[in-house]
């Protein structure tokens, strides 16, 4: 069950775009369309951003957007703002029925 | 309002016992599986424990498999997991998210801390 591999941090201007990688095999990532993105700031508990890849729960915002090309997913999030700096995590349902989760990215809107 | 609260955490020494659980309210908790997620202090998350809305199915992370059980009781509306033999890097903050493959609603959590 190893972590799924995402950058330590990432940062960009506010109105700029931004893209986070999270990298796994093909018996995770790329075996299944179950890739999950959470947003997490400090002191909170996570939140689903982006479910199966690339469908967003009802109140996030578009500007968040989810992908994925053989073992590696990403998340983009367009016209940054402020209240997007935050920790984000990739999560992937498993060839053994488990859930791994990536090693976490903190974004910092410069 | 749709809700999970978590309880149960505390200090307890190594080698010790302790038993989280998790209310559900604002749901249907019977339609849906379950999960422990831990985030040790200043670390990412690591999934814990998953079961299914019946219990059919239940999974274990290696780090914890053979010392913790996870259950539920829907008529309470309740999900529990009984941690055993505990040991430093159990110390997290753990919470029990909804969902099978993606975790939707999720709680405030509850600290564990296993130190002597």
């Amino acid at each position: 069950q190893s972590a799924l591999t995402q950058p330590a941090s990432v940062s960009g201007s506010p109105g700029q775009s931004i893209t986070i990688s999270c990298t796994g095999t093909s018996s995770d990532v790329g075996g299944y369309n179950y890739v999950s993105w959470y947003q997490q700031h400090p002191g909170k508990a996570p939140k689903l951003m982006i479910y199966e890849v690339s469908n967003r729960p009802s109140g996030v915002p578009d500007r968040f957007s989810g992908s994925k090309s053989g073992n590696t997913a990403s998340l983009t999030i367009s016209g940054l703002q402020a209240e997007d700096e935050a920790d984000y995590y990739c999560s992937s349902y498993t060839s053994s029925s488990l859930v791994v989760f990536g090693g976490g990215t903190k974004l910092t809107v410069l | 309002e749709v809700q999970l609260v978590e309880s149960g955490g505390g200090l307890v020494k190594p080698g010790g016992s302790l038993r989280l659980s998790c209310a559900a309210s604002g749901f249907t908790f019977s339609s849906y599986s379950m999960n422990w997620v831990r985030q040790a202090p200043g670390k990412g998350l690591e999934w814990v424990s998953s079961i299914s809305s019946s219990s059919s199915y239940i999974y274990y992370a290696d780090s914890v498999k053979g010392r913790f059980t996870i259950s539920r009781d829907n008529a309470k509306n309740s999900l529990y997991l009984q941690m055993n033999s505990l040991r430093a890097e159990d110390t997290a903050v753990y919470y029990c998210p909804r969902g099978e493959d993606a975790f939707d609603i999720w709680g405030q959590g509850t600290m564990v801390t296993v130190s002597s």
